[in-house]
């Protein structure tokens, strides 16, 4: 299947600190998706975006659509200790009938 | 409003023995899915469902089975379960193809 590349894997950051986060492809999306999975839950819906340039808002995370649309970035601002989780980036193609999952950035806020 | 149900949420089965994954959403989705998540493997599609009457295959499908019994309810089945299929396993659903698709909390399945 399709490979997305989310960079770091894991972070370990202090309270308090911006976080930045990406996911990269070698082919083109035209939807780029980022959620949030908390331990032992589903993952959530985030942020969706969907034309190349976008820059988009939810609350302290700010995602963006990748003006080249083989990329996507997450920023968290201020973080707090409930940010932990796992970070997926997804996007969909043309021609697909399902998204393509990144593997996941881990983040640890320290108090 | 429940949105994506799965049931049970553990299980825990013998090699060999068969078992249903029940997965309900109730937001109208056309399109379900079944993943599979095991540690530092992210999530990999085993099946989906496009819309009702319509199944195909995933990325890893040898091992299991689909039923879209209805628009709602898309069951997933382990004929004969195997060590290799411990995991979490996730239902989706989306309003169509390629569109966002909202997760239910998970049934977590250990084989011995």
């Amino acid at each position: 299947g399709q490979q997305l590349n989310q960079s770091p894997q894991s972070m370990f950051i202090q309270e308090g600190e911006d976080v930045s986060m990406n996911c990269t492809s070698s082919s083109i999306f035209n939807t780029w998706l980022w959620y949030k999975q908390d331990p032992g839950e589903g993952p959530v819906l985030l942020i969706a975006l969907y034309k190349a340039g976008e820059l988009t808002s939810n609350g302290r995370l700010t995602a963006q659509f990748g003006i080249t649309r083989k990329d996507s970035f997450l920023n968290i601002s201020a973080s707090i200790p409930s940010d932990v989780g796992i970070y997926f980036c997804a996007g969909s193609q043309t021609g697909a009938n399902n998204l393509f999952f990144g593997t996941g950035t881990r983040l640890t806020v320290i108090p | 409003n429940a949105g994506v149900t799965q049931t049970p949420k553990f299980q825990v089965l013998k090699t060999g023995q068969s078992m249903t994954l029940q997965c309900a959403q109730d937001m109208n989705h056309n399109s379900m899915y079944w993943y599979r998540q095991d540690p530092g493997m992210g999530l990999r599609l085993i099946y989906y469902s496009a819309s009702e009457g319509t199944t195909d295959k995933g990325e890893v499908p040898n091992g299991y089975n689909v039923s879209r019994l209805n628009k709602r309810e898309f069951s997933l089945r382990l004929e004969s379960a195997a060590p290799s299929q411990t995991s979490v396993y996730f239902c989706a659903s989306s309003e169509a193809p390629r569109d966002e698709q909202y997760f239910g909390p998970g049934t977590r399945l250990t084989v011995t």
